[in-house]
């Protein structure tokens, strides 16, 4: 069974601080696809990355960045030089194969991390 | 402008009166599917949907019905609602399967009295 670990339930920084999002995952496929979801105080859930287990590449966008390290199933997500707006509670997601073997159905969520960025 | 919807968005009710969620896309997405939010639990999958007449079970399905006759609608049903069903709920589409990046709904914060 898959699972997917956010030890961190709230971290609190001030503004312009630098600071890392730690996403531990659990599966035993060797395809699966790992996501993380930004979800602002109004509540919606927007998605911020999606990679693939065969990409180990990090990805920079803008003051985001992700470190995918299979060896030790980690995703975690760095935030560079925070600001007031990055406040949310962020989800990392886990989509494996089907165990019916009919296509991926389904996203695992970690808790979340509740971030707050003071000014 | 490409969006996944639904109605109601607030809903309190009482328990034993069956009540109906729906979800709309506008995308042609074969897939959908329907979460629950509760604190420090994250989001579990109530149920999902590959395509029309196509549902199955996520993680935690008791006390919900689904159904999937055309393909942007994805109602979520509770038949008789207990209090232990009050949760924020939320629905999303993609694709074709979960490996795609979900559009997620705005949610439905329900209370069951």
């Amino acid at each position: 069974a898959q699972k997917v670990t956010q030890a961190q339930t709230e971290i609190s920084v001030v503004e312009k601080e630098d600071v890392t999002l730690d996403c531990v995952y659990e599966t035993r496929d060797t395809t699966y696809y790992l996501f993380w979801y930004k979800q602002p105080p109004s509540g919606e859930l927007v998605f911020l990355i999606r990679r693939n287990s065969f990409d180990e590449q990090n990805e920079i966008s803008g003051r985001y960045s992700w470190n995918f390290q299979k060896s030790t199933s980690s995703f975690n997500f760095t935030i560079t030089a925070s600001q007031v707006v990055d406040s949310a509670v962020y989800f990392c997601a886990l989509s494996t194969p089907s165990a019916s073997g009919g296509g991926a159905d389904g996203l695992t969520f970690g808790k979340g991390t509740h971030l707050i960025i003071q000014p | 402008e490409a969006q996944v919807t639904q109605n109601p968005r607030y809903l309190i009710t009482v328990t034993g009166k069956k009540l109906t969620v729906t979800c709309s896309q506008n995308m042609n997405h074969e897939y959908m599917s329907w979460y629950r939010q509760d604190p420090g639990l994250g989001l579990r999958q109530i149920y999902y949907s590959m395509n029309v007449e196509v549902t199955d079970k996520g993680d935690v399905p008791e006390g919900y019905k689904v159904s999937r006759k055309e393909k942007r609608n994805f109602p979520l049903i509770l038949e008789s609602p207990s209090p232990n069903q009050t949760s924020l709920y939320f629905c999303a589409s993609s694709l074709d399967n979960s490996y795609n990046e979900q559009f997620f709904g705005p949610g439905t914060r329900l209370t069951v009295l």
